[in-house]
């Protein structure tokens, strides 16, 4: 079926840097545009990123913009978010979705990202 | 960036109940809008795209309405599997913002 899974989440130190990936399957990932959304611990929903089907146009939030790197390897079905210059501010549950056309139509489960000394 | 206000910030409703949520942009988004559903520990999900269209699997209890700068969602009968909170989102221009979300909470 139609999924999106998220992993490589976990405790960084500020300043830190880490390397999420989203797995897609059960549709031509490569069609798709794809992004990142983050929910901070008892907040609501943030915007972080997107890539083009084709990995040409890269958009970001500026909270994250110069720290955070979009990617894409089509021919994996694997989406990536490189994460440097982490601040406690970035403590979040991220998560990855499929760009429909008209929103976000398939989300992954998210995966937890917590930065702390 | 375009801001998304929702209001209320809560609302407490009973089942069987109809509840408007409001959603208002700091300029206009034409019908760019999505409204998505999350329950605790859960990924959001998509019920209403292009400020009226439900998206497939929804039940049809589930409207919006809205262009422009205003636009709501309304549920005609609540259920209780529909308390949860409800973000509105616009996709008119990047960066792409939420609605900081609605808790529809059992009266």
């Amino acid at each position: 079926q139609v999924q999106l899974v998220e992993s490589g989440g976990g405790v960084v130190q500020p300043g830190g840097s880490l390397r999420l990936s989203c797995a897609a399957s059960g549709f031509t990932f490569s069609n798709y545009g794809m992004h990142w959304v983050r929910q901070a611990p008892g907040k609501g929903l943030e915007w972080v990123a997107f890539i083009r089907y084709d990995g040409t146009n890269k958009y970001y939030a500026d909270s994250v913009k110069g720290r955070f790197t979009i990617s894409r390897d089509n021919s994996k079905n694997t989406l990536y978010l490189q994460m440097s210059s982490l601040r406690a501010e970035d403590t979040a549950v991220y998560y990855c979705a499929k760009e429909s056309g008209s929103g976000f139509d398939i989300w992954g489960q998210g995966t937890m990202v917590t930065v702390s000394s | 960036d375009i801001q998304m206000t929702q209001s209320p910030s809560t609302l407490s409703a009973s089942v069987g109940d109809r509840v408007t949520i409001t959603c208002r942009a700091s300029q206009s988004i034409s019908r760019w809008l999505a409204w998505y559903q999350q329950t605790p520990g859960q990924a959001p999900k998509l019920l209403i795209y292009m400020a009226s269209n439900l998206q497939s699997g929804v039940p049809s209890r589930f409207s919006g309405s809205g262009s422009g700068t205003e636009f709501t969602l309304t549920i005609s009968s609540l259920q209780p599997d529909d308390f949860a909170t409800y973000y509105c989102q616009q996709y008119n221009s990047y960066p792409y913002t939420f609605g900081q979300g609605t808790k529809l909470e059992i009266k």
